[in-house]
């Protein structure tokens, strides 16, 4: 079974609009850690945003949110006022503890901005 | 405080000759690794070290492909001979010693003709 899903190949959004990219993981680690990257066409892996397992709320970086659910094993990302600068693929990835602290990644979700 | 360093930034061969990617972690940051990403899909950890101790190398292909971090800073990763399926993008990453995030660098672009 594959430990992180996106299921989301592509996908548009409207400038200044929100938008969700969903990631479902499989784990039976009780510790583990969730991730999200941001890759632009250069290549690098920026990162955005952690979830912890442990984490009572939901993680918040500026205009990125976490919508953590524990009992679904979702991690979704949310955007909130799109720039076109956004416009990347993202990756979810997890962490489990037990794994030695290697990232597991989903295979992305490419999002383009319109103006 | 200077990121993950990485050269080169592209690389061109043909099959069956050899290559060699350098990188450069964080300062200070004790374990480092090496992805592999290929066109299309998500990076796959060929390596892990900590210090210049190899912590998981389940994913490299140890025939052709080979690491090394000798004095515990920067870090080597080598592939002899080169196939057309190692066309990918090399991502070198590294964490503090108790760190959770893994901070990336550039990445090496690698096309074997």
């Amino acid at each position: 079974a594959q430990k992180i899903t996106q299921t989301q190949p592509g996908m548009f959004v409207q400038e200044k609009e929100a938008v969700t990219l969903d990631c479902t993981y499989d784990t039976s680690d009780p510790s583990y850690g969730l991730f999200w990257y941001k890759q632009p066409s250069s290549g690098e892996m920026i990162f955005l945003i952690y979830q912890g397992s442990y984490d009572q709320q939901n993680a918040t970086e500026g205009r990125y949110s976490l919508n953590f659910q524990k009992a679904r094993k979702s991690a979704n990302l949310v955007i909130s006022a799109s720039q076109l600068g956004d416009s990347a693929m993202y990756f979810c990835a997890m962490r489990e503890r037990a794994a030695g602290n290697k990232l597991t990644f989903g295979g992305g979700t490419r999002v383009l901005v319109k103006p | 405080e200077a990121g993950v360093a990485q050269s080169p930034r592209y690389k061109i061969i043909e099959k069956r000759q050899s290559v060699a990617f350098w990188c450069n972690p964080i300062s200070g940051h004790a374990t480092l690794y090496w992805y592999q990403q290929i066109l299309g899909q998500g990076p796959k950890l060929l390596i892990q070290f900590q210090n210049n101790g190899v912590v998981d190398d389940s994913q490299l292909p140890k025939d052709r492909f080979s690491a090394e971090r000798l004095k515990g800073v920067d870090s080597t990763l080598k592939i002899q001979p080169a196939k057309l399926e190692d066309s990918a993008v090399y991502l070198c990453a590294s964490t503090a010693a108790n760190g959770e995030t893994q901070y990336f660098g550039p990445g090496t672009r690698l096309l074997v003709l």
